[in-house]
């Protein structure tokens, strides 16, 4: 079974740091392209981060360039989202997603960027 | 990277058919097959529903099936059923390893 498991969450100041982390399983890991979706509060699902599957190829949303960045380890079947100069915009709830034909969607992880 | 165009809201009795429309632009919806559809229930994940504009994913009910024309794709549930209120959400592959999501739209079975 394919399973996404996010973790890294949590509250942080305006203007500081978190890095996301995503375990993945039941699939390989190499072989697929990944994502970062999240959701604001009360809001729709918006696309964050893409990276292909060997990690030579990445792109982000206009919202996010400049301060996160995006990264795998396929030794460790792992993906990563680094958060820096956060702003209270990106509070939100973070996906995981294995892309390649049918989307799986990891369970999630908050952010709450607040003082 | 402007957002998809969705109903906000749509709604049918129980056995009825809805459809949920999906407008984009030649950039996105109509200038690639990677439409996808995702089904939300309240604080739960996303779930694929259909994918490359009209695929069902293994133990997805065939209720669900996706078209698309020109720049708008659609999601047509039939034979409503009370666990098939929820969110949803399209989304479009827009070039250049860019996506693009629809605002959502939040289905009620009457």
């Amino acid at each position: 079974e394919v399973q996404l498991v996010e973790s890294g969450g949590g509250l942080v100041q305006p203007g500081g740091s978190l890095r996301l982390s995503c375990a993945a399983s039941g699939f390989t890991f190499s072989n697929y392209e990944m994502n970062w979706v999240r959701q604001a509060p009360g809001k729709g699902l918006e696309w964050v981060s893409y990276i292909s599957s060997t990690g030579s190829t990445i792109n982000y949303a206009d919202s996010a360039k400049g301060r996160l960045t995006i990264s795998r380890d396929n030794a460790k079947n792992s993906l990563f989202l680094q958060m820096n100069s956060l702003r209270t915009e990106d509070t939100a709830v973070y996906y995981c997603v294995k892309g390649g034909g049918v989307d799986v969607w990891g369970q999630g992880t908050t952010v709450t960027v607040s003082s | 990277q402007s957002a998809l165009t969705q109903p906000p809201s749509a709604s049918g009795s129980p056995g009825q058919s809805v459809i949920i429309s999906c407008t984009g632009t030649n950039s996105d919806v109509g200038g690639h097959n990677f439409v996808s559809w995702y089904q939300q229930h309240p604080g739960k994940a996303p779930k694929t529903m259909i994918y490359e504009v009209s695929k069902r994913p293994s133990g997805v009910p065939d209720r669900f099936s996706g078209s698309k024309s020109g720049n708008t794709a659609s999601l047509t549930v039939s034979g409503l059923q009370a666990e098939d209120e929820a969110d949803y959400y399209c989304s479009s592959y827009a070039g250049s390893n860019n996506w693009v999501f629809g605002g959502g739209t939040k289905l009620t079975v009457l």
